[in-house]
């Protein structure tokens, strides 16, 4: 099974200000069969990225996915009021599918 | 728009069992695979279960292999989840997802999820 780590645990940041969420994976990833989700607090998981670095339909563009391998990272550019949320990475290239822990963004 | 609502869930005690449904609308529910997501309390996402466009191919998580059933009625537009055997450790809100594909592994869409609580 492949472990997913993110990091930081916390990210505390103010609205402007670039986000950088790390997701590192204990093996290679298939194919960068890896995705990131939002989950603002009492609501569903949201895709935001699929395949390391195509955007779900509906994402604004400050969200953008990058890596490969092992190392994976999730950029905000600019954080909206709304992005104050927690953020995990998936991937689905191994089975079992496994997440990450998750790493929340909150109001600095 | 997708719309994806679960129910059954509740309270019930360690050993028995429970079934969750998922009713889906908006897209034509035969053509993709579906998967069942669990969070526990204050507690991450894990992966449970996949069901493909037609039932035919199902997968689960080790933890719950032999205890859990996934299953679907397409003429219904349902998802199911047979629970049995269930433990506190199961105690999560359950969450149905929307596969973009037969079984691609990711989940595009989601349900607002059911509690399920497991405890004497």
């Amino acid at each position: 099974e492949i472990v997913l780590t993110q990091s930081p645990g916390t990210l505390s940041l103010s609205p402007g200000e670039r986000a950088t969420l790390s997701c590192r994976a204990s093996q290679n990833v298939n194919r960068s069969f890896l995705a990131w989700y939002q989950q603002r607090r009492g609501q569903a998981p949201k895709l935001l990225i699929y395949g390391a670095s195509s955007r779900a339909t509906g994402i604004p563009d400050r969200f953008s996915g990058s890596g490969s391998g092992t190392d994976f990272t999730l950029t905000i550019s600019r954080l909206e009021p709304e992005d104050f949320a927690v953020y995990y990475c998936q991937q689905y290239g191994n089975s079992p599918w496994t997440f990450g822990q998750g790493t929340k963004v909150e109001i600095k | 728009q997708v719309q994806l609502v679960e129910s059954g869930g509740g309270v019930v005690q360690p050993g028995t069992s429970l079934r969750l449904s998922c009713a889906a609308s908006g897209f034509t529910f035969s053509t993709y695979g579906m998967h069942w997501v669990r969070q526990a309390p204050g507690k991450g996402l894990e992966w449970v279960a996949v069901i493909s466009y037609d039932g035919n191919r199902k997968f689960y998580t080790d933890s719950v292999k032999g205890r859990f059933t996934t299953s679907r009625d397409n003429s219904k537009n349902t998802l199911y989840l047979e629970m049995n055997s269930l433990r506190p450790e199961d105690t999560a809100v359950y969450y149905c997802a929307k596969d973009p594909g037969f079984w691609s592994g990711y989940s595009d869409n989601w349900g607002q999820g059911t509690l399920v609580t497991v405890s004497s």
